[in-house]
């Protein structure tokens, strides 16, 4: 799987738009780009995902470029309870070239919302 | 909405101990997975599990650890023997079988070895 390069933290202020970017210069075709976030200690909480089209969803929105080099997850109006680690990653379609679909976890960015 | 759910939420263990640690998975997730933190450090990867069996495991799930799905909904990490370096937050994780589906977790169990 393709390896993704995060910033190592970013602030935003509460009700800001947080826009989170991230490299993943080497994606090949049947990657997709997965966001999760891990808030405190618990489980790591699916965001979204995409392949080539921008996505939105009732959490946030991602913005893919048209050569799938990089990405931006936009938190639309920021609240202090979306301070996270959020993690980037992108993995093989499962069963495409025997993945099995596990996650690969980088050290993410760390957001900090701040009121 | 349905969720992960593990049990205990934290595990005290004498090293040298065996150790099971419970998920119930999503009902209608086929592929089920455990990651493990250490405290401070990233989320790796431990094993991925499909049709009643391991299909992927990393470096770190050697011997002392298996798997199980006794029955058909619980899924089971079972640890031999602890050793100290085996504490951290240990994450149970499921998805439907459609090829591009995220995967879901549950919010941990701490295992503390003594």
């Amino acid at each position: 799987d393709a390896k993704t390069t995060q910033p190592t933290s970013m602030d935003c202020a509460e009700g800001r738009a947080a826009n989170l970017p991230c490299n993943h210069s080497t994606i090949s075709g049947n990657e997709y780009v997965y966001w999760y976030r891990q808030i405190h200690s618990q489980g790591p909480q699916y965001i979204i995902h995409g392949l080539k089209n921008n996505e939105t969803n009732e959490m946030a929105s991602l913005i893919i470029t048209e050569d799938r080099k990089s990405s931006t997850l936009i938190l639309p109006h920021a609240t202090l309870r979306d301070t996270a680690v959020y993690y980037c990653i992108v993995r093989l379609e499962l069963n495409y070239g025997g993945s099995q679909g596990n996650l690969i976890f980088g050290k993410g960015t760390k957001l900090s919302v701040k009121p | 909405e349905p969720e992960v759910t593990q049990t205990p939420s934290h595990q005290v263990t004498q090293m040298g101990q065996e150790v099971i640690l419970r998920c119930v998975p999503i009902s209608n997730h086929l592929y089920f997975y455990w990651y493990r933190q250490i405290l401070g450090q990233k989320v790796e990867f431990l094993v991925s599990f499909y049709n009643n069996e391991i299909s992927e495991k990393s470096e770190i799930f050697d011997d002392q650890f298996s798997v199980e799905r006794p029955d058909g909904s619980n899924f089971t990490l079972k640890i031999r023997s602890t050793k100290l370096e085996d504490s951290a937050m240990y994450f149970c994780a499921s998805r439907r079988g459609n090829s591009n589906q995220p995967q879901h977790f549950g919010d941990g169990t701490r295992l503390s070895i003594l």
